[in-house]
């Protein structure tokens, strides 16, 4: 079935920093998408991607979807205390309503002030 | 605007009783996604309802089924649990545009 690697696993940083995390797949996606998580609570969305080159800004954060459609990076600029948390992406095969997402590991943040 | 909301937030079962969560999707989608989120690792997914009917479904096996209700109002039900069901189990709600939006889950523990 369809996999996603996401990488970095964990990532510890000082606070005021940029991190960059990406997401790999050996099948295509129409659509990518970033999401947050903390302890507890469902995952709350942050980024969506529909065009392959696509470049997406919100806030601090950047995300871009990969040329091949099979991969997609996110950028946070000048962390600050409150990005801890995992960061997970989701790839979604068709761009119609309700399909499925497939997702990463994650990747678990960690700044420190 | 609520967003997704799940029933309960927690719940301890024993292996081989059954359980049934419950959640109530954002307002204007009508399509509801249930997924498995074990410790440590990305969502899975379960299935999906549309329509009051199941229009895709993961890996799975038939212990997990579901229903969707005419308010789009849906349930997961387990049958015969299994300590491997311990899960965060998070329903989500979706947009045309396909952006999946999720309640706070559901955390169940199978002792």
């Amino acid at each position: 079935g369809q996999q996603l690697n996401q990488s970095p696993q964990s990532m510890f940083i000082q606070e005021g920093e940029d991190v960059s995390m990406n997401c790999t797949s050996s099948s295509i996606f129409n659509t990518w998408l970033w999401y947050k998580q903390d302890p507890g609570e469902g995952p709350v969305l942050l980024i969506a991607l529909y065009k392959a080159g696509e470049l997406t800004s919100n806030g601090r954060l950047t995300a871009q979807f990969g040329i091949t459609r099979k991969d997609s990076f996110l950028n946070i600029s000048a962390s600050i205390p409150s990005d801890v948390g995992i960061y997970f992406c989701a790839g979604q095969g068709l761009r119609t309503s309700g399909s499925r997402l497939t997702f990463g590991e994650g990747t678990q943040l960690t700044v420190n002030p | 605007d609520a967003g997704v909301t799940q029933s309960p937030t927690h719940l301890i079962k024993t292996r081989g009783q059954q359980v049934t969560l419950r959640c109530s999707p954002k307002s204007g989608h009508d399509t509801v996604s249930w997924y498995q989120q074990a410790l440590g690792q990305g969502p899975q997914f379960i299935f999906q309802y549309y329509e009051e009917e199941e229009r895709q479904r993961g890996n799975f096996p038939d212990r997990f089924s579901g229903h969707q209700f005419p308010n789009y109002s849906s349930e997961l039900n387990v049958n015969a649990l299994l300590l491997g069901d311990s899960a965060l189990y998070l329903c989500a709600s979706t947009t045309g545009l396909g952006e999946a939006f999720f309640g706070q889950g559901t955390r169940l523990t199978v002792v």
